[in-house]
């Protein structure tokens, strides 16, 4: 089975700075998808951004961006300009290409302090 | 259009008892999943269907059954509840595989908090 590892239980960041989230896998699988998702207080699980690993290209959204390093099976996440509503548990995710089901790390709690 | 709902919220059940939680999507999913979200465990996989009438196992399914009688909804049931199985329940669905703009992205529920005394 595939694993999930995100080193950093919890992270803590100033508001209007920047933040990185770590995140590794592992897999034989050439094809895959991989997620960031955002858990706030709420406990509602909101997709942040998402990655195909056939694409070289780093995605973006907004102020979160990834660095995917394929080789090195590393997937993290940077936050710019960080905001109050940005404090919430980060969850890394994968999938198989042909596979179902999601398999999440631990997680990690994002403090965003003014 | 709700998304993906959960029934109830918020359940106590003692040591025994049996319960069903509902989920449903009004999405035209194919895909539908339970997790359980324990304390610094991530997300769980215990069951997952792949199209009306089909279940399969997931990582931690023992203590659990599921159906899916219609293509929008997907129950959990537990036939007799155990102190291990207080939990958050998260339901969500998936478009199918090959499906046109399909890359797995897969839509949560609110969750169910279910504590089992």
């Amino acid at each position: 089975a595939q694993t999930v590892t995100q080193s950093q239980p919890e992270m803590s960041v100033q508001e209007a700075e920047t933040v990185t989230l770590s995140c590794t896998y592992d897999t034989s699988e050439s094809d895959y998808y991989l997620f960031w998702y955002k858990q706030p207080p709420s406990r509602q699980m909101i997709l942040v951004i998402r990655q195909e690993a056939y694409k070289q290209q780093n995605a973006t959204e907004n102020r979160f961006s990834v660095n995917f390093q394929k080789a090195a099976k590393s997937f993290s996440l940077k936050i710019s300009d960080s905001q109050l509503g940005d404090a919430a548990m980060y969850f890394c995710a994968y999938s198989e290409h042909s596979g179902y089901a999601l398999n999440f790390g631990k997680g990690t709690s994002l403090l965003v302090t003014p | 259009n709700a998304g993906v709902t959960q029934t109830p919220k918020f359940r106590v059940l003692k040591t025994g008892q049996s319960m069903t939680l509902l989920c449903a999507q009004d999405m035209n999913h194919e895909y539908m999943y339970w997790y359980r979200q324990d304390p610094g465990m991530g997300l769980r996989l215990i069951h997952y269907s792949v199209g009306e009438g089909t279940t399969a196992k997931g990582e931690v399914p023992d203590g659990y059954n599921v159906s899916r009688l219609k293509k929008q909804n997907f129950l959990l049931g537990l036939e007799s509840a155990a102190p291990s199985q207080t939990s958050v329940y998260f339901c969500a669905s998936s478009y199918s595989k090959g499906a046109s703009g399909s890359y797995n992205e897969q839509f949560f529920g609110p969750g169910t908090r279910l504590t089992v005394l």
